[in-house]
């Protein structure tokens, strides 16, 4: 079983959709990383959360840490959001981070 | 901003070949990391590295894996003898003390064993 779960695993929308994409995890956890990788690979570090919600633009990321359960909503989206989303935990005491498998979303203009 | 930076951005070796991927991670940063995600696949934590020292690896880093900080601002992953498995995208990390959490990433160097 994997210790990072993302769903969904493909996700499209319209432009101007609000989207949801959900995290669960199953480890005890330091913090939370929600990352965007684009078409290319590179990798974007978008937020890092240990408790409640933080908010950048259209993108909001949500963490409940007694449910073990993350979400990264975007508003109005756009075309440009298109890329993979990823969560990735890391676990107390370790420096390394244990990542999801990802969410693939495509916005259609 | 200041950003960390991998060279090449894609290498292509032959099997047994030994490769050398550098990263120049963000000035003030001390902690340093490699992750590889093969074709297809989720993101893999390979090493961290601290104060000159490896301080924690994964058992995918085995004796063919070796990482250094050469100079001060280089940090280098470096494979001994290529394998087709060690094909994939090969991505450095660096965070401070002080946002030890927060990791920035570099762009990626795509492998190619041929």
């Amino acid at each position: 079983k994997n210790e990072v779960e993302q769903s969904p695993q493909n996700l499209t929308a319209q432009e101007g959709e609000f989207i949801t994409i959900n995290c669960s995890y199953s480890v005890g956890i330091s913090a939370l990383h929600w990352l965007q990788q684009h078409p290319g690979g590179g990798i974007v570090s978008l937020f890092m959360l240990s408790s409640g919600k933080k908010k950048h633009g259209r993108l909001i990321a949500t963490i409940n840490i007694q449910e073990k359960h993350s979400s990264l909503h975007i508003t109005a989206s756009h075309p440009r959001d298109s890329a993979v989303y990823i969560c990735a935990v890391r676990v107390p005491y370790t420096d390394k981070l244990i990542f999801g498998t990802g969410t693939r979303l495509q916005v259609f203009p | 901003e200041p950003e960390v930076t991998q060279t090449p951005s894609h290498q292509v070796t032959q099997m047994g070949q030994e490769v050398i991927l550098r990263c120049v991670p963000i000035s003030n940063h001390l902690y340093f990391y490699w992750y590889r995600q093969i074709l297809g696949q989720k993101v893999e934590f390979l090493v961290s590295f601290y104060n000159n020292e490896i301080s924690e690896k994964s058992e995918i880093f085995d004796d063919q894996f070796s990482v250094e900080r050469p100079d001060g601002s280089n940090f280098t992953l470096k494979i001994r003898s290529t394998k087709l498995e060690d094909s994939a995208m090969y991505f450095c990390a660096s965070s401070t003390p002080r946002t030890f959490n927060e990791q920035y990433f570099g762009p990626g160097t795509r492998l190619t064993v041929t």
